[in-house]
């Protein structure tokens, strides 16, 4: 089955500067890849995702990259703000749309010092 | 429009017990699965429901754990004999099954004492 590995574990930026997650991947199949935010108390929530066929996707102050020959990919978040602290989850699945069979990493969980 | 509401949000029940939880998906969405969330952990997949039939149960640890929908809305899962390794948040989640995209409840965080 699909493995997939995410670092840091914890992250600790200032405001107003970046903030960087790297996943690797193991099943060549997945073409889908998902980044959730998790909140305290909250389940996780849909920030952006990106398909195989695409190598960056870029959303405000959030953006992701790929590169599937490597099977890496990374969330970029700029102008990081106090809100953004949580836990990211990057994950991976055969499928984008349907039934998607996701696997999660084990999180990053980011502060962000004011 | 409600998303996906789970209840109770906190259960807590002796080793050897048997517990319920509940999922209501978001309307009209037809694919609805259950994960595990261990402490420090990313959701670990359970079950996955299309329509009223479990398309996918391979990530059930053992025949302790079981889950329904019997009119492909709300789903109860079941977990008989609970142990203290059951501990968990259990999440749902739902989607359309157009788009794929999933949508989180917030979870029914389960201590077995």
């Amino acid at each position: 089955g699909e493995n997939v590995e995410q670092h840091p574990s914890t992250l600790s930026v200032q405001e107003g500067d970046s903030a960087v997650i790297k996943c690797t991947y193991s099943d060549s199949a997945s073409n889908y890849f998902p980044w959730y935010k998790q909140e305290l108390g909250k389940g996780p929530q849909l920030i952006i995702d990106i398909r195989s066929n695409v190598g960056e996707k870029k959303d405000q102050r959030i953006a992701v990259t790929l590169n599937k020959t490597a099977k890496h990919f990374s969330l970029h978040i700029t102008e990081t703000q106090p809100e953004d602290s949580a836990v990211y989850f990057c994950a991976a699945s055969p499928n984008s749309g349907g039934y998607q069979k996701v696997t999660f990493g084990i999180g990053t969980k980011l502060q962000v010092i004011p | 429009g409600a998303g996906v509401s789970q209840t109770p949000s906190n259960k807590v029940t002796e080793k050897g017990k048997y517990v319920e939880l509940r999922c209501d998906p978001i309307s009209g969405h037809t694919a609805l699965y259950w994960y595990r969330q261990s402490l420090g952990q990313g959701p670990e997949f359970l079950i996955y429901f299309q329509g009223t039939g479990a398309a996918d149960d391979s990530g059930l640890p053992n025949d302790r754990f079981f889950a329904v929908r019997p009119e492909g809305s709300v789903s109860t899962l079941k977990i008989q004999r609970t142990e203290r390794g059951d501990s968990a948040v259990y999440l749902c989640a739902s989607s359309s099954g157009q788009t794929g995209t999933q949508y989180f409840g917030p979870g029914t965080r389960l201590l077995v004492l």
